[in-house]
């Protein structure tokens, strides 16, 4: 079944504290990997798309990569203004039609 | 200005009513779309139009019926609401070029509209 899986559903980090956020998938045919960053009672905002296995984007304290089976999302020296819910979609292909699946999210907390 | 708007910002409704949620991008694309966020945070794709034609109808009861009078508007109409349809409903857009490229790039989305049905 395609599926994408994203862990841990919560993190929470001390401001400074550099960490990563994973997001697995298993589609065949794959199309595209996108990143958002959804606040509280807002819609997602986009941050990265990643097309093929070894590319990376980065994005001030954000750093996204993708291999053939995952992708992450490294957060570095995180600050509060970084909590939020990191959402990833996978786009694919499923026949003659493309599709669009998104993960439940990681909910990242960064204290002060 | 903003980008994607939507309104109502909140709806509450009983069972049985039908209501509208209605959708406006000032980004001058092409793809719109209509997403269902649950309780769970769990965000599913409902419908999808490429320049005023529907590309995407995922399964979705037919008590929900998508209209899009223009390529900036794209509205959705829910026809005799169940408790289930609580959730937030979220439009977005984005500039596909084609329909066979709908989701190649990346998505503006609106402040979303949270129906609650009693």
């Amino acid at each position: 079944e395609d599926q994408v899986t994203q862990s841990p559903e919560a993190l929470r980090l001390q401001e400074g504290e550099s960490s990563s956020l994973n997001c697995s998938y298993t589609v065949s045919g794959l199309r595209g990997l996108f990143w958002y960053r959804q606040d509280p009672g807002k819609g997602p905002e986009f941050l990265f798309t990643l097309y093929s296995a070894g590319e990376e984007k980065e994005k001030e304290r954000l750093k996204a990569t993708l291999t053939k089976k995952e992708s992450f999302l490294h957060i570095t020296a995180p600050k509060p203004e970084d909590s939020a819910t990191y959402l990833c979609a996978v786009q694919y292909n499923a026949g003659n039609n493309r599709k669009l699946i998104w993960g439940l999210g990681t909910s990242l907390a960064v204290n002060p | 200005d903003t980008a994607v708007s939507q309104t109502p910002k909140y709806l509450v409704t009983q069972m049985g009513n039908d209501k509208s949620i209605k959708c406006e991008q000032n980004l001058g694309h092409d793809t719109m779309y209509w997403y269902k966020q649950d309780s769970k945070k769990f965000l599913k794709i409902m419908f999808s139009y490429n320049n005023k034609e529907l590309i995407i109808n995922e399964t979705v009861p037919n008590r929900f019926s998508p209209k899009s009078p223009d390529k900036a508007h794209l509205n959705l109409h829910i026809n005799s609401l169940e408790l289930g349809d609580s959730a937030v409903y979220f439009c977005a857009s984005s500039q596909t070029g084609s329909r066979e490229r709908t989701f190649s790039y990346e998505q503006y989305f609106g402040p979303g509209t949270r129906l609650t049905v009693t």
